[in-house]
């Protein structure tokens, strides 16, 4: 079945790198996701990656696939306090039809 | 373009009592979903529709009901409210054309079930 694992927190000082963290479980996944939500909002798509690509940049977010692990990073540069969100993975099979992981609290702190 | 629009923001119940959620797109989606967001629990899909006239249960239906009115509008209902319907609800569109799977989410509706 399909399965999305993030871990829960994530803590930086500002100024520093943030990387955030998620594992799937299905391997016919053909693009995966991260969406962020701000405080009292709703989620918003930050960057996708198609399967057969392993890295994804994107001015201060940099995404890196490994398919082998079913391992997806989001790496945000120079993080800044108004990074401070919940960061979301997500995957899908075909058109119309996401998974989300439990989302990643990252906290940044000045 | 208001992009996803969902009404009401807020709302309170008293345990029996029913509701209905709006939410509508004006961005020509074919694909329409109800989510809640929980506490460390992230998102569980309730329903979705794949398109204008179908309707299909998803990780946590019981207790709502869904109606696909037209291709801009799906709503949410609550029969008989219960305590653990108490969460902050999302309704989200996507073109599901057979590229990316791109959701656009609403503001979200925070009830309160007493």
């Amino acid at each position: 079945g399909e399965d999305v694992e993030q871990s829960l927190f994530l803590s930086v000082r500002e100024g520093d790198s943030s990387v955030i963290n998620c594992t799937y479980t299905d391997s016919s996944s053909t693009y995966l996701y991260w969406y962020k939500q701000e405080p009292g909002a709703g989620l918003q798509l930050l960057t996708y990656i198609f399967s057969n690509m392993d890295m994804k940049q994107d001015q201060r977010l940099t995404v890196l696939l490994n398919k082998k692990d079913k391992h997806l990073s989001l790496r945000i540069a120079d993080t800044q306090t108004g990074d401070s969100a919940i960061y979301f993975c997500a995957e899908s099979i075909r058109a119309g039809k996401s998974t989300f992981g439990d989302g990643t609290t990252l906290t940044v702190k000045p | 373009n208001a992009g996803v629009t969902q009404t009401p923001k807020f709302q309170v119940l008293k345990t029996g009592q029913s509701m209905t959620l709006q939410c509508a797109q004006d961005m020509n989606h074919n694909s329409m979903y109800w989510y809640r967001q929980d506490p460390g629990m992230g998102l569980r899909l309730i329903y979705y529709s794949a398109s204008e006239g179908t309707t299909d249960k998803g990780e946590v239906p019981n207790g709502y009901n869904v109606s696909r009115l037209n291709k801009r509008e799906f709503s949410l209902r609550l029969e008989s409210a219960a305590p653990s319907q108490t969460s902050v609800y999302f309704c989200a569109s996507s073109e599901a054309s057979g590229r990316a799977d791109e959701q656009f989410f609403g503001p979200g509706t925070r009830l309160t079930v007493l």
